[in-house]
């Protein structure tokens, strides 16, 4: 059972365009949500990450919305570029353990 | 500023052959962890350790063990192989409460014939 549901499972934009990757999650003990990047042939880096207590968390063109009570949180990028392209995946953990969750991920293609 | 190195970076081997993927870390981070992603899957956590001496199981735990002997360094075996563990493993370390993401290593793409 996936403690943590990430959708779409690929994602195409066009340059300049906003791309969004949803995830959700069903345990309320959660209280971290990171964002990973990952491309081929690398280790995921952790993008942005975000705590239950905010509703929103942005750095630079990358914004985290998060709805505690959908028990939802997503993935926006404004301003899409090529080289954003890549594989992301959500997490979720509890802190105090510090066990992540990842979600399936999503494969983002940013076209010229 | 090497970060977390994890050797090999590729192996394939036969069924029912045993191995250790190595996994050292230069951060002087307390916790660490095994990954094995597969397509449509994720990461999926197999092992991790808080500290030096200590390990626990994962979600998919099965068919692997750990060991945490330094705390710079954290071990993960495949006693028998099978073709069900062929998959890319990561491992990752991370330090709260002063830092609670991961530092990735680049993966070890393992295939078992």
């Amino acid at each position: 059972q996936q403690q943590v549901k990430q959708s779409p499972q690929s994602l195409i934009v066009q340059k300049g365009g906003i791309s969004i990757i949803n995830c959700a999650y069903e345990n309320t003990a959660f209280d971290y949500f990171p964002w990973y990047q990952q491309f081929p042939g690398k280790g995921p880096a952790l993008l942005i990450a975000i705590r239950p207590d905010v509703s929103e968390k942005k750095e630079g063109r990358f914004t985290i919305s998060f709805n505690k009570s959908a028990k939802q949180f997503s993935l926006h990028i404004m301003d899409s570029q090529p080289g954003d392209s890549a594989t992301y995946f959500c997490a979720a953990s509890i802190q105090i353990f510090n066990k992540f969750y990842f979600g399936s991920g999503t494969k983002l293609n940013v076209k010229p | 500023n090497a970060g977390v190195t994890q050797t090999p970076k590729f192996r394939v081997l036969k069924t029912g052959q045993s191995m250790t993927l190595l996994c050292a870390q230069d951060m002087n981070h307390e916790y660490m962890y095994w990954y094995r992603q597969d397509p449509g899957m994720g990461l999926r956590l197999i092992h991790y350790s808080v500290g030096e001496g200590t390990t626990a199981k994962g979600e998919v735990p099965d068919g692997y063990n750990v060991s945490r002997l330094k705390k710079q360094n954290f071990l993960l075996g495949l006693e028998s192989a099978a073709p069900s563990q062929t998959s890319v493993y990561f491992c990752a370390s991370s330090s709260p409460p002063e830092n609670y993401g991961y530092t990735f290593g680049s993966g070890t793409r393992l295939t078992v014939v």
